[in-house]
């Protein structure tokens, strides 16, 4: 069965520096990989996906994740954060005949300070 | 994209009682999904939704406790029944297209808190 592990529970970033949230993944075959955002009291906001092709994938509010075969990897990068980047971030693999069910990993909480 | 729409948004029970949570989705899609988030803790897959048929459950969940019903392409309700404080979760539908790269879109939660 798949798995995504994200190791750091709570990352604390400093506004403007750049940040870097880790995502492990073990899965039988070539996975569908997602990264998702949670803010406080909302649901979740698609950031950026990979379903194959180039490993370093783009995506929205200026994140990027590169996806790492060899070390069963897609950490999710920001050059330069926001203060409204502070929210909950979950990685994703997706698995079924479709990729349609996913599995989460347990979150990182991104604090901001000024 | 598609937009998803739950109500309640949140809501208070006592045990022993039942609430059905509603997703809208504002476009037709092919695949809907329920998912709880237990405080402090990531998403769990509960079921998935099937137009006119029964849904489909994972390990851990029954049809019992966790009733769906999925009357067209829109629409879909869950209702978490015989409530226990370990109920007590954010409840989220989502929704997707049947392609195998399609993205997965999520309404905003249910807040179920269970005295």
């Amino acid at each position: 069965a798949q798995s995504v592990t994200q190791p750091d529970i709570h990352i604390t970033v400093s506004e403007g520096a750049s940040l870097e949230l880790r995502c492990n993944y073990s899965y039988g075959a070539t996975p569908y990989l997602f990264w998702y955002v949670q803010s406080p009291g909302q649901g979740l906001q698609l950031l950026l996906k990979y379903f194959s092709g180039d490993t370093l994938v783009q995506g929205i509010k200026g994140f990027e994740a590169e996806f790492k075969r060899s070390q069963s990897s897609f950490n999710l990068r920001k050059p330069s954060v926001h203060w409204s980047d502070a929210a909950e971030y979950f990685c994703a693999v997706g698995a079924g005949f479709g990729n349609e069910k996913l599995t989460f990993g347990t979150g990182t909480r991104l604090t901001i300070i000024p | 994209s598609a937009v998803i729409s739950q109500k309640p948004s949140r809501d208070i029970c006592q045990r022993g009682t039942s609430l059905t949570i509603q997703c809208q989705v504002d476009s037709q899609v092919t695949m809907m999904f329920w998912y709880r988030q237990q405080p402090g803790q990531s998403l769990t897959l509960i079921a998935t939704a099937n137009q006119g048929s029964e849904a489909t459950y994972e390990s851990g969940f029954v049809i019992d406790k966790f009733p769906i019903s999925r009357p067209n392409l829109t629409f879909s309700t869950l209702t978490v029944s015989n409530m226990s404080p370990e109920d007590s979760s954010i409840y989220l539908c989502s929704g997707r297209g049947g392609g195998r790269s399609e993205t997965q879109y999520f309404g905003p939660g249910t807040r179920l808190l269970v005295l």
